[in-house]
């Protein structure tokens, strides 16, 4: 079985502080990793992924990701926030084998404030 | 760039209506998704179609049917609305019909049932 945990519910953070979005996962096999953005009203959008190499990918708008192995994480991190960056954002697990599925967390509120 | 058109944007029901929502995607991909979305619970997979006229269950998928007529198109019925049910239903498609593949989402329908 495969699982997703996102420990953060919600994340309120200052304009132009840092932001450090957690993702724990769990799977045996190799893993395939997304972070996924939800604006109000609207569906999700890829911010950025993983499938091997470099553990740090780089995303648009800014964000990038580390991926741990050893720690079965894949955080997620800004430099900088802006306003517009308030959004509710997903860590998703993918296997090789659609059969499978997709795995989401259960996503991470971030409320960036002026 | 391609989009994906969800209608109808809002729907509201009565208890034990039968209720149909459509997707239209012109990024010309192979493989469709239906997802709901509950506050709380992340994202949960009804149905997919790799192809025309292909459909295969998910997790979710009891208390509704799909159908894949054209490539282009995906609609989700519920066969019997619950009452006092609300939640979002997400439709996305991806290039591919197997492995790690990045999704793209509609802005999604928002159902509420009387």
């Amino acid at each position: 079985a495969q699982s997703v945990t996102q420990p953060d519910a919600r994340v309120t953070v200052s304009e132009g502080a840092s932001l450090q979005l957690r993702c724990k996962y769990s799977y045996s096999g190799t893993p395939y990793l997304f972070w996924y953005v939800q604006y109000p009203r609207q569906g999700l959008q890829l911010l950025l992924k993983y499938y091997s190499g470099d553990p740090v990918v780089q995303g648009v708008n800014g964000f990038e990701a580390e991926f741990s192995k050893s720690n079965s994480s894949f955080h997620l991190r800004k430099a900088s926030v802006h306003w517009s960056d308030s959004a509710v954002y997903f860590c998703v697990l993918s296997s090789n084998n659609y059969a499978q599925g997709l795995t989401f967390g259960l996503g991470t509120r971030v409320s960036v404030f002026p | 760039g391609g989009i994906i058109t969800q209608t109808p944007k809002f729907l509201i029901g009565q208890e034990g209506q039968k209720l149909t929502l459509k997707c239209q995607q012109n990024f010309n991909h192979d493989t469709m998704y239906w997802y709901r979305q509950d506050s709380g619970k992340g994202l949960r997979l009804i149905y997919y179609s790799i192809t025309e006229n292909d459909l295969q269950k998910g997790d979710l998928s009891e208390g509704y049917d799909a159908s894949r007529e054209k490539k282009s198109s995906f609609s989700l019925t519920v066969t019997s609305a619950q009452k006092n049910e609300m939640a979002v239903f997400l439709c996305a498609s991806s290039a591919g019909t197997g492995g790690p593949e990045t999704l793209y989402f509609g802005s999604g329908t928002r159902l509420t049932v009387l």
